[in-house]
């Protein structure tokens, strides 16, 4: 499993485009990106995944650069409702041996 | 939308005592996880199960623990006799056939050994 590394915690302000960018340096070829939100008290919940490039849905984009060594993880407009630790993780999902571990995670803290 | 249900919500136990906490997955899934999260720590892995077998356990899941799928919707994990050390939330996950890193978790149950 390749390891993660991202920011221990971060400070936004309402409206603001919040990123966070995880490093991956040992990325494997078959590997996917991969992040999830966990709010206080409830389990975590898958936002995004891509490959390459960019991918964006409804909740959020995530950049991935040509090398994929890195990923981005952007919040368009934050509110308070987005204080939550985010989680980058990289695995092959094709994989059956590859578990789904969660590192520290990146502590958000929306300020009014 | 199709969800993770997990019950109790909350179990107070007695220390020595044994425990079971309960899931049902989403129904077309086919890889269900067990994580704990000691409060203020990060999501532990604890074990996976596909098949009807345990595919993989972390050092954590000793023989203390066990998981069962007793009749093919619900998904369950024992732990025998409980320490206080095991006063932790307990998320179980389901994913689908293709097995990929998108899983599903339940809200967790909030187990305290007092």
């Amino acid at each position: 499993l390749a390891k993660t590394t991202q920011p221990i915690s971060m400070d936004s302000y309402e409206g603001q485009e919040v990123n966070i960018t995880c490093s991956h340096n040992n990325i494997a070829t078959n590997d996917y990106i991969t992040w999830y939100q966990q709010f206080p008290s409830q389990g975590p919940r898958f936002i995004i995944q891509g490959y390459k490039t960019k991918v964006t849905n409804e909740v959020a984009s995530l950049f991935i650069p040509a090398d994929r060594k890195s990923s981005t993880l952007s919040l368009p407009r934050v509110s308070l409702s987005d204080t939550a630790v985010y989680y980058c993780l990289v695995g092959d999902p094709m994989n059956r041996d590859d578990k789904i571990i969660f590192g520290k995670g990146t502590r958000l803290h929306i300020l009014p | 939308e199709p969800e993770v249900t997990q019950t109790p919500s909350h179990q107070v136990t007695q220390m020595g005592q044994e425990v079971i906490l309960r899931c049902v997955p989403i129904s077309n899934h086919l890889y269900f996880y067990w994580y704990r999260q000691i409060l203020g720590q990060k999501v532990e892995f604890l074990v996976s199960f596909y098949n009807n077998e345990i595919s993989e356990k972390s050092e954590i899941f000793d023989d203390q623990f066990s998981v069962e799928r007793p009749d093919g919707s619900n998904f369950t994990l024992k732990i025998r006799s409980t320490k206080l050390e095991d006063s932790a939330m307990y998320f179980c996950a389901s994913a689908t056939a293709l097995r990929g890193t998108e899983a599903f978790f339940g809200q967790g149950t909030r187990l305290t050994v007092v």
